[in-house]
């Protein structure tokens, strides 16, 4: 079956760097595009950006461009993202998605990664 | 960037209640629309995808309907595991975008 399996909590301080991970199996992970959307603390969900696995490819929303890196090892059937610079209003718990391929729809989803901005 | 609107951002209802949520976008999307539902500490699961095509999985109760601008998010008879926030989500253009979600509280 379709998982994808995300790396743990983080707790990083303003200013530093924070990389979540997310290991997909059950599928061909070349063959779909992963997306990274957020939940902040009372808020609703945000959609941060994409990435092709199989090209590397990406695209990112205006609010993030800059500050995200969206990478893949494919040997290891694995995507990153990778935010900088983090501020206290990055505290959230970051997803990533599956892009079923069709229709823009997100059919499979990690299990969520928190991370906390403090110091 | 597309705004998605949703209404109400709450709403109390009763197990076998009919519930509805409405989303509009701030311009035409055609039928590039998905609906998710979250539960607390849990991840997104997609109910509704090409504004009416129910996901595999997913119990008909739940039903979406609309395109353009308008879409409406149907569940005929709300049962207990229902209770969750619901968000729609165009898939139009870039950047996506979703509402700002709906919260179905017991009444």
């Amino acid at each position: 079956q379709v998982q994808l399996v995300q790396s743990g909590t983080e707790v990083k301080q303003p200013g530093a760097s924070v990389k979540v991970s997310c290991k997909a199996s059950g599928y061909t992970f070349t063959s779909y595009d992963i997306n990274w959307v957020r939940l902040a603390t009372g808020q609703g969900l945000e959609w941060m950006g994409w990435m092709n696995p199989n090209s590397g490819n990406t695209g990112y929303a205006q609010k993030f461009q800059g500050r995200v890196t969206m990478t893949r090892n494919t040997s290891m059937s694995t995507a990153y993202m990778e935010l900088s610079s983090l501020r206290s209003e990055d505290t959230a718990v970051y997803y990533c998605a599956r892009d079923g391929n069709s229709w823009s729809r997100y059919d499979h989803w990690g299990q969520g990664t928190l991370v906390t901005v403090s110091s | 960037d597309i705004q998605m609107t949703q209404s109400p951002s709450s709403v109390s209802a009763s197990v076998g209640d009919r519930v509805t949520i409405t989303c509009r976008a701030s311009q035409g999307i055609g039928s590039w629309l998905a609906w998710y539902q979250q539960k607390p500490g849990k991840a997104p699961k997609l109910l509704i995808y090409a504004a009416s095509s129910l996901q595999s999985g997913v119990p008909s109760r739940f039903s979406g309907s609309g395109s353009g601008t308008d879409f409406t998010l149907t569940v005929s008879s709300l049962q207990p595991e229902d209770f969750a926030t619901y968000y729609c989500q165009q898939g139009s253009s870039f950047p996506r975008t979703f509402g700002q979600g709906t919260k179905v509280e017991s009444k």
